[in-house]
């Protein structure tokens, strides 16, 4: 069972780049999000989609952009990369409220800006 | 706003021997689930155990149990017997209500380092 796969798992961007982190997962899970987790914190909320072709915005949204074509994937895109970006990201999926209530996490992105 | 306490930075616990740790939650709607993610050295998030608000028993996975005390809020994870393989950050998670995009967000607390000492 492949689950929630991110890609890429580690990578080293120069402040103002752009990149995308995808998430794909293969559950059919409607709703997807995106975390980011700093030293010494759990997990703050970006972006979530409760479907394809919808989005909408979490906690720390600033810098991201989402977008949601298939329900497989969730790809989360830093427009012009900032040191405060340094963090690991985590793709999560759910299958919603009825589902048994567990949201899957992949396993990390490690993200860090110079 | 929902709000996740964890009030342990690190643990210590023998091997074997049973740990608590502790999770209490504020949040004003009815209607929540509670999780408790394992996060080790390697850095993926391991779904443990959950608690809905409406569940009458305390939910147990295995070594895991979730001691619900709604009254006080708090949903503090259990390890029994424990191995040197749980060596690692706990979080205690809420999910919203079960009705819009609050039901599958989670909000997390900052963690509990574990350490089993051999």
């Amino acid at each position: 069972n492949a689950g929630v796969t991110q890609t890429p798992k580690f990578q080293v961007l120069k402040t103002g780049q752009s990149m995308t982190l995808q998430c794909a997962q293969d559950m059919n899970h409607e709703y997807m999000s995106w975390y980011r987790q700093d030293p010494g914190m759990g997990l703050r909320l970006i972006h979530y989609s409760v479907g394809a072709g919808i989005t909408d915005q979490g906690e720390v949204p600033n810098g991201y952009n989402v977008s949601r074509s298939t329900t497989e994937d969730f790809p989360l895109r830093l427009l012009s990369a900032a040191p405060s970006q340094t963090s690991v990201y985590f793709c999560a999926s759910s299958a919603g409220i009825t589902s048994g209530n567990t949201i899957y996490f992949g396993e990390g992105s490690w993200l860090t800006v110079v | 706003a929902q709000k996740i306490t964890q009030t342990q930075p690190g643990m210590f616990v023998q091997e074997k021997e049973a740990v608590t740790l502790d999770c209490t939650y504020d949040t004003s709607d009815p209607s929540y689930g509670l999780f408790w993610y394992k996060q080790p050295s390697s850095g993926e998030m391991i779904f443990l155990i959950y608690q809905g608000s409406y569940d009458q028993q305390n939910a147990t996975e295995g070594r895991y149990s979730l001691n619900f005390q709604k009254a006080r809020k708090s949903a503090n994870l259990v390890i029994s017997a424990s191995q040197l393989g749980d060596s690692a950050m706990y979080f205690c998670a809420m999910r919203g209500p079960d009705s819009g995009a609050g039901s599958y967000q989670l909000t997390f607390g900052k963690g509990t380092k574990l350490s089993v000492i051999p």
